[in-house]
């Protein structure tokens, strides 16, 4: 079946340090996924960060950035300068580029930014 | 406000006992998920429904039962609780099934099984 690994937590950066959670996947079923990577603040859902569907491009939100590559299967999140507003649990994750219904999620990395 | 609501946030059950999980959304979504996370593991796919029709079902066990009884409501119904059971369930929506639709999800409700 389909998986994800990525760095397990938790993860401690102290503020304005620069951070990179690593992400591997394995899609068996799936030739091109789509990837994703969510974020969950304390006492909120899950939410997407961001998500790139093809090989080769990055992606980025909030100052978040990810390449998809393909020949390595990752998808590593990288941040060049954290904040303390950045705590939170990070969940990589890939789905079918023929439609998401099913999304397969890495087991989560909790990242505590240290002021 | 808040856009998926589910309810409870916590839950406390005795093995074998019956509870029901409430998702609401209010996205105008048309395909809503169930997900489970259980301790140290990652977010597994349970259920899709679209327009509220079962559309795939990745849980082994028939004691997980998706109930919707409107369009935005997705209720999941779990009888004879286990232990292994405790986890947080997560609901969750999409505008559509299939396609790049984003889905949305709701805060959690972390049910403990004794």
């Amino acid at each position: 079946g389909d998986s994800v690994t990525q760095t397990e937590g938790p993860v401690t950066v102290s503020e304005s340090e620069s951070l990179i959670i690593n992400c591997t996947y394995s899609a068996t079923s799936i030739a091109y996924p789509n990837l994703f990577w969510y974020v969950r603040y304390p006492g909120e859902g899950l939410q997407l960060l961001l998500k790139v569907i093809t090989a080769g491009q990055k992606g980025s939100s909030r100052g978040f950035e990810a390449t998809y590559n393909k020949e390595t299967t990752s998808f590593h999140l990288q941040k060049a300068s954290v904040q303390e507003s950045d705590s939170a649990v990070y969940y990589c994750a890939l789905a079918s580029n023929y439609g998401n219904e099913k999304i397969t999620f890495g087991a989560g990395t909790k990242l505590t930014i240290k002021p | 406000d808040p856009k998926i609501i589910q309810k409870p946030k916590y839950l406390v059950a005795v093995t074998g006992s019956e509870k029901i999980l409430i998702c609401e959304q209010y996205l105008g979504h048309n395909a809503m998920y169930w997900y489970r996370q259980s301790a140290k593991k990652p977010l597994e796919f349970m259920f899709s429904y679209s327009y509220q029709k079962l559309m795939d079902n990745q849980t082994a066990s028939s004691r997980f039962q998706p109930q919707s009884s409107k369009k935005n409501h997705l209720d999941l119904q779990i009888t004879a609780l286990k232990p292994d059971d405790s986890a947080t369930y997560f609901c969750a929506s999409s505008q559509d099934l299939g396609g790049p639709y984003e889905q949305y999800f709701g805060p959690g409700t972390r049910l403990t099984v004794l």
